[in-house]
């Protein structure tokens, strides 16, 4: 079935710098991808929808410039948080719709998402 | 704007005790609803789905029926195993925007002991 691979699954890195996390659809194209994120003990909040060769659209509250949306081709899209801070310290998770599944009623597929943890 | 409500866990059961976990929405439209499961370490994964009202989604011996009159989606099993221990998220399709994004509840985390 279809499948949604993300990596780095976790990553260490210091206060001010930017990291990069990368969504593959391996066997499907997927024109829009999810970000989400995951705070503890908390629901997934929608940070933004990646379209394929168009700008990302961002939900209210999330920093388009902290957090830098790529959707390349058509089944990549990346995810960077620049000059990263404790507290953007979190679980991202990306995901993506097959569009063969024919509707908005086809599930999304979700990678296993990333575990930032800036120091 | 569109919401989902469960109930807060952690459940607590033994093995093969019954399973009910609330899930309430608020929509404006007509929703589609999931429940997707996060085992430990993982990635989401649909468990069921409804599309209309009056639907029941199953799988794996989970059952959820959409209930328009009450705007629920309780998610039931008859006997939980070990197994089943996992985060559980109650689940909308908004309609609106475009580009039918989910919205989530908080999750409802199990806990199922031998």
């Amino acid at each position: 079935g279809a499948v949604v691979s993300q990596h780095p699954s976790w990553v260490i890195c210091k206060s001010g710098t930017s990291v990069k996390i990368e969504c593959r659809s391996l066997d499907f194209q997927a024109t829009t991808m999810f970000w989400y994120r995951q705070f503890p003990k908390q629901s997934l909040m929608l940070m933004a929808t990646s379209n394929e060769g168009s700008k990302a659209t961002y939900e209210q509250g999330v920093e388009k410039d902290k957090f830098l949306i790529n959707h390349a081709s058509l089944t990549l899209s990346t995810l960077t948080v620049t000059s990263a801070h404790p507290e953007d310290s979190s679980f991202y998770i990306c995901s993506a719709r097959d569009p063969a599944g024919g509707s908005y009623n086809s599930p999304l597929h979700f990678g296993n998402g990333t575990r930032l943890t800036v120091t | 704007g569109d919401s989902v409500t469960q109930m807060e866990g952690p459940v607590t059961l033994s093995e093969e005790a019954f399973l009910t976990i609330n899930c309430t929405y608020t929509a404006t439209g007509y929703p589609s609803l999931f429940w997707y499961v996060q085992y430990p370490g993982e990635g989401l994964q649909l468990l069921l789905k409804a599309t209309k009202a009056d639907d029941k989604g199953s799988n794996k011996g989970f059952e959820a029926t959409y209930r328009k009159e009450t705007t629920s989606f309780h998610l039931e099993k008859g006997s939980v195993q070990v197994s089943d221990s996992a985060v559980y998220f109650c689940a909308l399709v908004d309609q609106g925007a475009g580009f039918q994004k989910l919205v989530f509840g908080t999750g409802t985390r199990l806990l199922v002991s031998p």
